[in-house]
C-alpha cells in the first residue's frame, strides 16, 4: 500500500515570505503529526490532528500552524518566515490508536530559507 | 516525558547480532517503549514497540527489563541496510496524542 506522501520534497523560500506543505497519510490512517528536524535540536513535535481537530500542539510560536482536511490529508503553514526554519518537515500518520502499530513517516519536505 | 539514555554510538559487523540500549528509568507505568529508526536522507522508521513483555517482530526484537527501566532492541543479524541512528521513545498514548520526544539516539554503523 501507499506510504506517507509529502510534497514538495525540496523548497527554497525568502525569509517573511509563507509556506504551505502537504501531507497524505496511509489509507486509513485519521492521526497525523507533524515533527521539525534540524542539526542542531533533532527531532521536535510541531502538532498532531486527528479527524480534523487538533489534540496536541509542541512548543513552537504561532506562525506554525496547521489543518487537517476530511479525507484525513493535512497541511501545515510557516508565516513570516526565518532563517532559523531552514529544516526537514516531516509528517506521520497513524490509525489513532498507535499502540497497535506505530506511525509511518513520510520522507520529509526540505525547507531552506535564504 | 520520561528522560531516555542511548549510547551515542555503536559499531557491527555485518551478520553479527547487536544489543542497542537504552536506559529509561523515569518511565511510567503506562508508557510503552517504542523504537524507531532513521536511514540517511529519510524520515524514522518504526521498529518494534512493547509494555512490558519481549517482543519479536519481523525486524527485531525488543527485550524490557523487568523493572522496566531499561531496554534493549536486538537485531539478530545486522545488514548493512541497518545502518541509521536508532530512538528509544517511551511513549504514553493516551494525551500524548501523537508526540514522540525523540532524544539524539544511537547512531549504528555496520561494517561490511
Amino acid at each position: 500500500k501507499a506510504g506517507v506522501t509529502q510534497t514538495p520534497r525540496y523548497l527554497i523560500k525568502t525569509r517573511g515570505q509563507q509556506v504551505t506543505l502537504s501531507c497524505s497519510p496511509i489509507s486509513g490512517h485519521r492521526s497525523v503529526s507533524w515533527y521539525q528536524q534540524t542539526p542542531g535540536q533533532g527531532l521536535q513535535f510541531l502538532f498532531e490532528y486527528f479527524s480534523e481537530t487538533q489534540r496536541n500542539k509542541g512548543n513552537f510560536p504561532g506562525r506554525f500552524s496547521g489543518r487537517q482536511f476530511s479525507n484525513s490529508r493535512s497541511e501545515m503553514n510557516v508565516s513570516t518566515l526565518e532563517l532559523g526554519d531552514s529544516a526537514l518537515y516531516l509528517c506521520a500518520s497513524s490509525l489513532g490508536t498507535v499502540h497497535l502499530s506505530g506511525y509511518t513517516f513520510g520522507s520529509g519536505t526540505r525547507l531552506t530559507v535564504v | 516525558d520520561a528522560k531516555t539514555t542511548q549510547p551515542n554510538s555503536m559499531e557491527s559487523n555485518e551478520e553479527e547480532p547487536v544489543h542497542l540500549p537504552c536506559n529509561h528509568s523515569t518511565i511510567s507505568g503506562t508508557d510503552y517503549i517504542h523504537w524507531y529508526r532513521q536511514l540517511p536522507s529519510q524520515g524514522p522508521e518504526y521498529v518494534i514497540h512493547g509494555l512490558t513483555s519481549n517482543v519479536n517482530n519481523r525486524m527485531a526484537s525488543l527485550a524490557i527489563a523487568e523493572d522496566r527501566k531499561s531496554s534493549t532492541l536486538i537485531l539478530h543479524r545486522a545488514t548493512l541496510r541497518d545502518a541509521a541512528v536508532y530512538y528509544c521513545i517511551p511513549y504514553a498514548g493516551g494525551t500524548s496524542y501523537g508526540k514522540l520526544t525523540f532524544g539524539q539516539g544511537t547512531i549504528l554503523t555496520v561494517h561490511p
